[in-house]
């Protein structure tokens, strides 16, 4: 089983500010990585696969990077809207699929 | 649009059985591989079962295996879940999701709370 661990376990980052979020997967995924956000009472919603590509309907800020084992989600300048949950996802080596478990952005 | 709206959550005795389902609209049901995730309360994801788009293959996590099943039909959009030995560390959130052009998930329903508990 892959395991992806997410750092760090919360982030505390001001509005307009930039919030990087990691994802390290204990073999390597390839490009075979999702990103999904989620608030509080919502399901999840994907914002990147392929670990860089953006879903429909997701806003620029977000991007997403890194190949193999380590994973960077960054959102350029933190609207409020985007303080949530996040999760990492590998679909590389399945079953099973496996997700990180989560950072918290929070409000600074 | 694309609308995944889950039923059948509730609160069911250890041992007991509970199944939930997803109706699916806005997309051509029988074009997509399903996915079953759940959450217990406060924590993070995990992928529980999935569902290939014919319905022959059903593929299961170690942690339900032998105690759920996986179905859809397709001529009705739905997808369903059939939990069977039902124990407390099954108390979770269960979202259904649709398979995106790889094993992501572009969709999500709402969700059903399903708690387990004497």
């Amino acid at each position: 089983e892959i395991v992806m661990t997410q750092s760090p376990d919360t982030l505390s980052v001001s509005p307009g500010e930039r919030a990087t979020l990691f994802c390290r997967a204990s073999q390597s995924v390839r490009s075979n990585l999702a990103w999904y956000q989620q608030k509080p009472g919502q399901a999840p919603r994907l914002l990147i696969h392929d670990a860089s590509t953006r879903a429909t309907g997701i806003p620029a800020r977000f991007s997403g990077s890194g190949s193999g084992t380590e994973f960077t989600l960054t959102i350029s300048s933190l609207q409020s809207e985007d303080f949530a949950v996040y999760y990492c996802q590998q679909y590389k080596k399945w079953p099973p699929l496996t997700f990180g478990g989560g950072t918290k952005v929070e409000i600074k | 649009q694309v609308q995944l709206v889950e039923s059948g959550g509730g609160l069911v005795k250890p041992g007991g059985s509970l199944r939930i389902s997803c109706a699916a609209s806005g997309f051509m049901f029988s074009d997509y591989y399903m996915t079953w995730v759940r959450q217990a309360p406060g924590k993070g994801l995990e992928w529980v079962s999935h569902i290939t788009s014919s319905g022959d293959i059903k593929v299961y996590a170690d942690s339900v295996r032998g105690r759920f099943t996986i179905s859809r039909d397709n001529a009705k959009n739905s997808l369903s879940l059939q939990m069977n030995s039902l124990r407390a560390e099954d108390t979770a959130t269960y979202y259904c999701a649709r398979w995106g052009y790889s094993v992501y998930f572009d969709y999500w329903g709402q969700g059903a709370l399903v708690t387990v508990s004497s």
